[in-house]
């Protein structure tokens, strides 16, 4: 149980352009839902929270015109890269949060690539 | 506000020997620990979590963390490696309470590698 899928798992895109990825709870309802950025050998950084039917909280120094995150159901949010650049090249990851606990589970995370 | 600080950004063992990796944290409430572990090009997966009770935790394959207050410590270990525990590791902290409910920090991660 709680399996957390991302998809893509892998995608390059041109300068300029905007990407989505999205984060679906298999399994489980998530009311609350979390995106990372990972940079090469660093740790995750959290970018925001994502709540069902309600306004994403981004954390200081995360444009939140620049990502925009919709959390629409309650098994789907989606984080939107606009104007990419190749300074946001990075693995990006979602997390859920299982109704009730603290415990978030992962998901396997999607490479974007920006040339 | 909380935070992590895993001692070491490499380990490196041997088959066989006793895996130990550290982690120190700060928090300014009673925290919720938690040690993952991501293989390449992949998410994380949970090895283990303290809340309350118990202040040893024993989580998948083998591995287990002690809480100790005192310290602000949460070190995982592994009586005996094997060759398939070779991945990064991440410790982090959560809360019940204050501004940074629900939201884990993670500390800068270790890798571990296992030698034959």
């Amino acid at each position: 149980g709680a399996v957390v899928s991302q998809h893509p798992s892998r995608v390059i895109c041109k300068s300029g352009t905007s990407v989505k990825i999205e984060c679906r709870s298999l399994d489980f309802q998530a009311t609350t839902m979390f995106w990372y950025r990972q940079f090469p050998k660093k740790s995750l950084m959290l970018m925001a929270t994502s709540n069902e039917g309600s306004k994403a909280t981004y954390e200081q120094g995360v444009e939140k015109d620049k990502f925009l995150i919709n959390h629409a159901s309650l098994t789907l949010s989606t984080l939107t890269v606009t104007s990419a650049h190749p300074e946001d090249s990075s693995f990006y990851i979602c997390s859920a949060r299982t109704p009730g606990t603290y415990e978030q589970y992962f998901g396997p995370g999607t490479r974007l690539t920006v040339t | 506000a909380q935070s992590v600080t895993q001692l070491g950004s490499h380990v490196s063992v041997s088959e066989g020997a006793l895996v130990l990796l550290r982690c120190n944290y700060s928090s300014s409430v009673p925290p919720y620990l938690f040690w993952y572990v991501q293989y390449p090009n992949q998410g994380l997966q949970l090895l283990l979590k303290y809340t309350t009770g118990a202040t040893l935790v024993k989580g998948i394959n083998g591995f287990e963390a002690e809480f100790k207050k005192s310290e602000t410590s949460f070190h995982l270990t592994k009586p005996s490696a094997h060759m398939s525990d070779a991945a990064e590791y991440f410790c982090a902290v959560s809360s019940a309470g204050g501004t940074s409910y629900g939201k884990l920090t993670f500390g800068q991660g270790t890798i571990l590698t296992v030698h034959p």
